[in-house]
């Protein structure tokens, strides 16, 4: 059980460019969270998924940032036109049933230069 | 003003000292979790409450409804016990979460 495994580890973009952040929920949990970690602040949740719906996008910025989990394959965060100020990290979490029997995947630590 | 705020910020002590750190909330939760951050960065699940108390290892975690209060305690704390504690709280009126900013615990040999 490889549990919660998010990909790349750290990603760099230039300001303007596509980030795409990938998680793969452990085997057996179809819910998915992501959450963003700005530096020297705490977590801050930005969406919570099942398999292709979004169930709660409440702490999506309203621009230039997406999610999704598809029936087949991982969950995607897509952050258009990156700026300076999406420097962070992102993790995601996934559960088998709502916010219980919680896993944390390692992050992604996002720089855009 | 956080939803949830923990204390201390910084914690500093001594190998074999019992450590507590404190959470307090503001809104009607389903559940409370203790996060543990270690200095790569990965996050780990500790424990996750909706009442009483709960024992893993060295590690205690109890919680006050009534109060809108979480502690969590290790006992005979050990230098691997360094790392960021994190207290975040599931509404009971969605599936919002909560975090506090954490506790960054440092034990030294």
């Amino acid at each position: 059980n490889a549990g919660v495994m998010q990909n790349p580890r750290h990603l760099v973009r230039r300001r303007g460019q596509e980030a795409r952040l990938r998680c793969s929920p452990m085997k057996g949990h179809s819910h998915v969270y992501w959450y963003r970690q700005l530096p020297e602040e705490g977590l801050k949740f930005m969406v919570y998924l099942q398999k292709e719906n979004i169930i709660d996008e409440s702490g999506m910025p309203k621009e230039r940032f997406s999610a999704e989990f598809p029936k087949e394959g991982p969950s995607i965060l897509r952050i258009q036109q990156v700026v300076r100020g999406d420097s962070a990290a992102y993790f995601c979490a996934s559960s088998p049933q709502g916010p219980v029997g919680y896993t944390f995947g390692s992050g992604t630590r996002l720089t855009v230069v | 003003k956080n939803e949830v705020e923990q204390s201390p910020q910084n914690l500093t002590a001594q190998e074999g000292e019992f450590i507590t750190i404190n959470c307090s909330y503001s809104v009607g939760i389903s559940a409370l979790h203790w996060l543990q951050q270690h200095p790569g960065g990965g996050i780990v699940s500790l424990f996750m409450l909706s009442s009483g108390k709960k024992k893993h290892g060295r590690l205690i975690a109890t919680i006050n409804i009534q109060e809108k209060h979480s502690s969590l305690h290790i006992t005979a704390s050990h230098p691997r016990d360094s790392a960021v504690y994190i207290c975040a709280v599931r509404s009971d009126t969605g599936n919002q979460f909560y975090f506090g900013t954490g506790t960054s615990l440092t034990v030294i040999p």
